[in-house]
């Protein structure tokens, strides 16, 4: 099952704050952070475990609501670098699974 | 540091045809996985070669079939290939062991169908 992300879109002036949302029906194992840039690779930003670890980038943050099966990735002090399409990756709780699914992304763009 | 680097580039086929495209993992992964990324969509999970056999597989039928090789580069093939398989493929590498580690993307194969 597909993690549903919101918004679709947003657009930012530099310097302004945004929150991404990725939410799943299944209990999970861990939550990823992957930015892509058009014509790039995905980027690992973040990974957020149940438990409350977390591994990742120093300037970026987010969360995991292990009940609500929810995460957020926090972007404060927006800057033009930060423009891409934000995909988190969900990793379902069962020992044997491997299998990381991919929401539908988030288009982040920030204008100077 | 080399990276994960994936070759082809692009590559054009006609339906019907097989393709391989390939992969390296970054420098110290021994695990491989292998993503369809639509354009405007998510990656999504084909399968993960891990100890040259495959891990897990995700919704993908039988014509898209892969290898991971002692050096633990990997192949994906595809057979009998349809327009629905135009695409970007994405090979991630990461290390083995737990599931919380991090996948490095390489730069994509795209693959085009005529």
């Amino acid at each position: 099952q597909q993690p549903v992300q919101s918004p679709q879109a947003v657009i930012l002036r530099e310097g302004e704050d945004a929150v991404i949302n990725c939410s799943s029906s299944k209990a999970l194992y861990s939550v990823h952070w992957y930015r892509q840039k058009h014509g790039e690779a995905p980027v690992f930003l973040m990974i957020l475990l149940k438990g409350g670890e977390q591994k990742g980038h120093e300037k970026i943050s987010a969360s995991f609501n292990e009940k609500k099966q929810q995460s957020s990735l926090y972007l404060t002090a927006s800057q033009l670098s930060y423009s891409g399409t934000y995909f988190c990756g969900t990793l379902n709780s069962g020992g044997s699974n491997y299998k990381l699914t991919f929401g539908k992304g988030t288009l982040l763009t920030v204008n100077p | 540091d080399a990276g994960v680097t994936q070759s082809p580039t692009h590559l054009i086929k006609t339906r019907g045809q097989q393709v391989t495209l390939r992969c390296s993992p970054k420098s110290g992964h021994d695990t491989v996985s292998w993503y369809q990324q639509a354009l405007g969509q998510g990656p999504q999970f084909i399968f993960q070669y891990y100890e040259e056999e495959e891990r897990q597989r995700g919704n993908f039928p039988d014509r898209f079939s892969g290898h991971q090789f002692p050096n633990y580069s990997s192949e994906l093939n595809v057979n009998a290939l349809l327009l629905g398989d135009s695409a970007l493929y994405l090979c991630a590498s990461s290390l083995s062991g737990t599931r919380n580690q991090p996948q490095h993307f390489g730069d994509g194969t795209r693959l085009s169908i005529l």
